[in-house]
This record gives C-alpha cells, structure tokens and sequence, in this order.
C-alpha cells in the first residue's frame, strides 16, 4: 500500500521555467515532510522540508507548498536549470513514527 | 569527508554467497536507517537502529537479511545466501535524532550485483 505517492514519473521543463513536481499523501498522520534529489549512482540529497502546521516553506529557487486538507504537496524550482534534471523523491515522517515513508519518485529534466 | 560513509560502492556476489554492506554515520549521529532501491522503484525503508539496538525492522525481509549497530564501529546489513532478487542499490542514512521533524542524510550507495 503506497502512502506517499508520486503519479507522474517524468516532468520535462525547458531551461528559465518553473518546475512543479507534486506529491500525495494518504495518511493523515504524516506530520512532516522532505524533498530528496537524486542523480545517478548517487545516495538521495535533502534539498527543503515541511512541517505540517505550516503551508509553506522557501529556500532559493525551491518552494514547497503544504494543503493538508488534500493531502497534498508540491515542489516548486524557480528558475529550472539543467543542473537540476534529477529525480525527486517526497518523503513523510508519521507522527510517532520511526521511518520516513518515499514516494516512488519523479524524473525532471531540464532541457537547455 | 563528515558524511555518511557507505562501503563497498559495488559488489559482485554469486547465488548462494554472503554480502556485507558497511554504514559509517555522520560524526555525532547516533541513528542509522538502511534502504533499498530496486530497479525502476523508489526507496523501501527496510531497518532503523540506534547504537546496539534495533529499533525498526518492519521493512527487512523475514530471511537471510540481519543488521547491526554495535557500540564501536560501523552498522552492517548483512544478506546470507544471496539470490538474484537481492541485485539493488542499498543506502544507508542517519540522523542526530529520532522521529518526526528529522531530516536524514544518505551516503553514496552500495549497489550490489548478484550473478
């Protein structure tokens, strides 16, 4: 059963625009939540997190935008680069819980 | 290097032999978290342990798969008696604390092959 949830597998933007890669959540006691980038034969990296009790959180060009009431998140890259083609994992801690919950990621690519 | 320190980057391992995965934490992290990446799907959290305790093993297979975190020296995931499905990319994390409001930090990988 997937509780974090990333429908699109691969987003494509062109180099200036924005990026937004979204995630959904089904349990409602994930209480915080991350962004992880991962190139190839790399290990995962934090890039920005959010606390439920807030609806948003800015960091540079990322921007990760909470509705609770959708159990839904979003990650905005403002300007995309072509540094940025990755994947991006969301992540959830539940409340009390011991492990962070991924999503099956989504491929960005920024075409130059 | 202060990061998470995972060895060997690669391993070649035939049916039937053991693999032996090494995690060295960030300086001052206590909590150590193993996670496996098969081919074309996301991270599976498959163990948490905190020094000489596990914690959460919900996530490991029931068979041929143990961790540990002893007191002096690295954490080890280790796989008895590999078969084919074992072929994955395995990440270590850690993290200075426990629990929600955590952010956890990964090391390169262990990418191992089974042939």
């Amino acid at each position: 059963d997937q509780q974090v949830k990333q429908n699109s597998p691969s987003l494509s933007v062109q180099e200036g625009r924005i990026s937004i890669l979204n995630c959904d959540y089904t349990n409602s006691m994930f209480d915080y939540f991350l962004w992880y980038k991962k190139y190839p034969a790399e290990g995962p990296t934090f890039l920005i997190s959010i606390s439920s009790i807030k609806d948003k959180n800015e960091d540079g060009r990322f921007t990760v935008f909470l509705n609770k009431s959708a159990k839904h998140l979003s990650l905005h890259i403002v300007p995309s680069q072509p540094g940025d083609s990755a994947v991006y994992f969301c992540a959830a801690w539940m409340e009390y819980g011991n492990k962070l919950v991924f999503g099956a990621g989504t491929i960005l690519r920024v075409k130059s | 290097n202060a990061g998470v320190m995972q060895n060997p980057r690669h391993l070649v391992r035939r049916r039937g032999q053991e693999a032996r995965l090494r995690c060295s934490p960030m300086k001052g992290h206590s909590h150590v978290y193993w996670y496996r990446q098969l081919p074309e799907e996301g991270l599976k959290f498959m163990v948490y342990l905190q020094k000489e305790n596990i914690i959460d093993e919900s996530g490991m297979p029931k068979e041929r798969f143990s961790a540990e975190f002893p007191k002096e020296g690295p954490s080890i995931l280790r796989i008895q008696q590999v078969v084919r499905g074992d072929s994955a990319a395995y990440f270590c994390a850690s993290s200075d604390r426990e629990g929600s409001g955590n952010t956890i930090y990964f090391g390169e990988g262990s990418w191992l092959t089974v042939v």
